[in-house]
């Protein structure tokens, strides 16, 4: 199984700030990489696929890079409603894996 | 408008049975994969398995934690998917979402809002 990690688990920033979260996959997996934001009690929203497309309606701020094994994810001046939990998930193969989270909290 | 509606939650002892469904409504249903992805309290996201397409034989796949207990299949005429779950541990606690692939069958471009199954004496 490819073993996806994030870091880091969580990050404290404050809006106006700009936050990368990184995504390190076991093995190479292209761009087979998305990322999604979860906010409690929601099912969680595509936000970025094939690493770096940006899901139609998903605001710019939001940008995804990194080919192989490792990938970020940024967002490039938070807003109120950017606090949230985000996850990686790799689609290279079965079984599909995710990252264990990143916390951004105020 | 694509939704996904899970239902069929609730609690259950360890090593009962119980089924999942999820109605969904706003798209062409049988052009789509379906998945099922699962969230333990607290915890994070755990793909549970795939149902595809007619035009993949609707092929499944499962994580190795429920095959030979968990069983998707799909009816394309009602547009909906099952999750019949036996065998169950108290690890299986979990919201369940299904969400659909997208037309490529890669990315999990919709969700459905979970329903949670709790496993537990």
């Amino acid at each position: 199984d490819i073993q996806m990690t994030q870091s880091p688990s969580s990050v404290s920033a404050s809006v106006g700030d700009r936050v990368t979260i990184a995504c390190r996959a076991s093995q190479g997996i292209s761009n087979w990489l998305a990322w999604f934001q979860q906010k409690p009690g929601k099912a969680p929203k595509l936000l970025i696929y094939s690493a770096s497309s940006l899901v139609y309606g998903v605001p710019s701020r939001f940008s995804g890079s990194g080919s192989g094994t490792d990938f970020t994810l940024t967002i490039s001046s938070l807003q109120p409603e950017d606090f949230a939990t985000y996850y990686c998930q790799q689609a290279n193969s079965f079984p599909i894996t995710f990252g264990q989270g990143t916390r951004l909290e105020i | 408008e694509v939704q996904l509606v899970e239902s069929g939650g609730g609690l259950v002892q360890p090593g009962g049975s119980l089924r999942l469904s999820c109605s969904t409504s706003g798209f062409i249903f049988s052009d789509h994969h379906i998945d099922w992805v699962r969230q333990a309290p607290g915890k994070g996201l755990e793909w549970v398995g795939r149902i595809k397409n007619k035009v993949n034989s609707y092929t499944t796949d499962y994580a190795a934690s429920v095959k030979g207990r968990f069983t998707i299949s799909r009816d394309d005429s009602k547009a909906s998917v099952l999750l019949q779950m036996t065998y169950l541990r108290t690890e299986d606690t979990a919201v369940y979402y299904c969400t659909r692939l997208d037309t490529y069958g890669n990315w999990f471009d919709f969700w459905g809002q979970g329903t949670l199954v709790t496993v537990s004496s």
